[in-house]
């Protein structure tokens, strides 16, 4: 069973166009991290929340931590082929071990086409 | 500032073959990962070890070992490859195991 759903799994648009991709989960986490993967290179950081509620911007992105902290929401405004890349949350429990580590989730591939 | 380096950067295998993949960080973190990514697919945790002298296992780790050789070095070894081993793998490294990850460039990997 997987800990954090990504939806949609994949997402192809027109440049220009606006698009929100979701990350869900049952569980509580203390904090979410958004990262990037482009082609051929590893996943990069792109923004953590830690407030229920939080929102933060990235300039055409904008995160949002839901209220319980259960999930989180990522909106691109007109979108630009750079954007193009597998989007992927990953969350850190609230309760847990010392050596509790992030879970990362199922990811949203998102093409842009110019 | 080099980060986090892996080697080697690809590699083809005959069914049965063993090899280690490398992994080193130069930025003094305790923790480090291996995941794979299977096309189409997010990341899975291989093997994990969140400070040196301690692994542990993560979702996916039949068929492969792991050696925390010291804080800078983590390496990850496949004893038999097998096809379905195929995979790109990511070496990953963080100061603690709730903290950002920072990814190698990763080892793209094809079993025959």
């Amino acid at each position: 069973t997987q800990l954090l759903e990504q939806s949609p799994q994949f997402l192809s648009i027109q440049e220009g166009e606006n698009l929100t991709v979701y990350c869900n989960s049952s569980s509580v986490f203390s904090s979410l991290q958004w990262y990037r993967q482009e082609p051929g290179e590893g996943p990069v950081l792109l923004v953590t929340v830690v407030t229920g509620g939080e929102v933060k911007k990235l300039k055409r992105l904008t995160f949002q931590f839901g209220d319980a902290r259960k999930d989180s929401s990522l909106h691109i405004t007109a979108a630009q082929p750079g954007d193009t890349g597998l989007y992927l949350c990953a969350g850190a429990k609230v309760r847990g071990f010392g050596n509790e580590k992030l879970t990362f989730g199922t990811g949203t591939r998102l093409t842009i086409i110019p | 500032n080099a980060g986090v380096t892996q080697t080697p950067k690809f590699q083809v295998l005959k069914t049965g073959q063993s090899m280690t993949l490398q992994c080193a960080q130069d930025m003094n973190h305790n923790s480090m990962y291996w995941y794979r990514q299977d096309p189409g697919m997010g990341l899975r945790l291989i093997y994990y070890s969140a400070s040196e002298g301690t692994t542990d296992k993560g979702e996916v780790p039949n068929g492969y070992n792991v050696s925390r050789l010291n804080k800078r070095e983590f390496s990850l070894r496949l004893e038999s490859a097998a096809p379905s081993q195929t995979s790109v793998y990511f070496c990953a490294s963080s100061e603690g195991t709730k903290e950002t990850q920072y990814f190698g460039p990763g080892t793209r990997l094809l079993v025959l």
